[in-house]
């Protein structure tokens, strides 16, 4: 299976830019997406397909990459985005997912 | 408003079977592949199975190829998954998702989730 590493926590303050970053044991194309999960909440699609913003979703949330690095960025941090991030590759079977980004803010 | 509504889960002895069902709304049903994912907090977020957006295909991880079955009746807008011969691994909290197939590749839509817990 295609492993997908993400860094386990990140601490930013309100107003800052922050970098998640995943990377795959394998080649995933462009077929990376990302996803935010508040605490008890549903998981939410932010980014699909690497770059590509969902509906909804502020242009405050990028993503790029190709190949096995890719990054979600948001840019400003604003205390809503206290939540976990999730990186998901959909071009190796099976899909999988990363262990999630915890994002805290000061 | 584009729901997902699923029902079911509970508590079930390992060896014993379940069925969920996940009623869609607000979107066209029949023209989008469906999948299920289930998520726990040691195994994070994993992937179950994937079904075409006229049932014609059917995907599914290893762990759970030839006991659970992914189905759907675009009729009645409805997604379903048949567990047999649960194992405790198999306890996690399953979402249904709209996606993962075809030109809509990520999980665009979640549904709220049904926990199943498999102990005897």
């Amino acid at each position: 299976d295609t492993v997908l590493t993400q860094s386990p926590a990140l601490t930013v303050s309100p107003g800052e830019r922050v970098s998640i970053s995943c990377g795959a044991s394998e080649g995933v194309n462009s077929y990376m997406h990302w996803y935010q999960q508040r605490p008890g909440q549903l998981p939410k699609l932010l980014i699909y397909r690497a770059s590509n913003l969902a509906s909804g979703v502020p242009a405050r949330f990028s993503g790029s990459g190709s190949g096995t690095d890719f990054t979600l960025t948001i840019d400003p941090v604003e205390a809503d985005d206290t939540a976990t991030y999730f990186c998901q590759q959909s071009w190796n079977d099976p899909n999988t997912f990363g262990a999630g980004t915890k994002l805290e803010l000061k | 408003e584009i729901q997902l509504v699923a029902s079911g889960g509970g508590l079930v002895q390992p060896g014993r079977s379940m069925k969920f069902s996940c009623a869609a709304s607000g979107f066209t049903f029949k023209n989008y592949g469906m999948a299920w994912v289930r998520q726990t907090p040691t195994k994070g977020l994993e992937w179950v199975a994937t079904i075409s957006y006229d049932g014609s295909s059917t995907f599914y991880r290893d762990s759970v190829r030839g006991r659970f079955t992914i189905s759907r009746d675009n009729v009645k807008s409805t997604l379903y998954l048949q567990m047999n011969s649960l194992r405790s691994e198999d306890t996690a909290t399953y979402y249904c998702t709209r996606g993962g197939y075809g030109y809509n590749p990520a999980f665009d839509c979640w549904g709220q989730g049904v926990l199943v817990t498999v102990s005897s």
